[in-house]
């Protein structure tokens, strides 16, 4: 199973909006709506974000919203935040009943 | 309070062995699904295996399958991670971690502190 493909950074100034995307394929991405995405800080465990692709947990902003679109799913951050500058990683549930990772992407609030 | 301690990672030589735990408290441990994650040097988030609930079920990621084995002691809220035939490459962060969901593994929304394992010689 490879990686899903996540874009290495993103960035965006305060109070701004950012995507950042997640390509996988028909067995992963495109087949289940599935997708998790995490936040995580450096030297600290990943948080969870989004599920089941646009899924908020309790006590998630609701600047945070996920999507999806063919082979591709999209996390979206508004609102900008200092705090959100992190590492994202998107998760997708795939065919025989495992999961894979996106290489990760490090958001840069200016 | 909801948690999960993971414990037995250390310094250990290339093809040895080691058994990872993952303590549960805090919420009903036998009714939901649980994962191990890990995260090399530098590097990103690696899935490695998902136990069902009642411990039925198990799957692994192709890499891993043969050396690691998953399992769990509802009796102990426990979960556990095989590790044999040791690697420089399996040198990583061990994350374990709750389904988001009762019975279910498509995401996790419980992670422990994770417990290093490095291996080398």
């Amino acid at each position: 199973q490879s990686a899903l493909t996540q874009p290495a950074s993103v960035s965006g100034s305060p109070g701004q909006s950012i995507t950042i995307s997640c390509t996988g394929t028909s067995s992963d991405v495109g087949n289940y709506n599935l997708v998790s995405w995490y936040q995580q800080h450096p030297g600290k465990a990943p948080k969870l974000m989004i599920y089941e692709g646009s899924k908020r947990p309790s006590g998630v902003s609701n600047r945070f919203s996920g999507s999806k679109s063919g082979n591709t799913a999209s996390l979206t951050i508004s609102g900008l935040q200092t705090d959100d500058e992190s590492d994202y990683y998107c998760c997708s549930y795939a065919r025989g009943s495992k999961l894979v990772f996106g290489g990760g992407t490090k958001l840069t609030v200016l | 309070e909801v948690q999960l301690l993971e414990s037995g990672g250390g310094l250990v030589q290339p093809g040895g062995s080691l058994r990872l735990s993952c303590a549960a408290s805090g919420f009903t441990f036998f009714t939901y699904a649980m994962t191990w994650v890990r995260q090399a040097p530098g590097k990103g988030l690696e899935w490695l295996s998902v136990i069902s609930n009642s411990g039925a079920s198990t799957y692994y990621e192709d890499s891993v399958k043969g050396r690691f084995t998953i399992s769990r002691d509802n009796s102990k809220n426990t979960l556990y991670l095989q590790i044999n035939s040791l690697r420089a490459e399996d040198t990583a962060v061990y994350y374990c971690a709750r389904g988001v969901m009762v019975s279910t593994w498509d995401a996790f929304d419980i992670w422990g502190q994770g417990t290093m394992v490095t291996v080398s010689s």
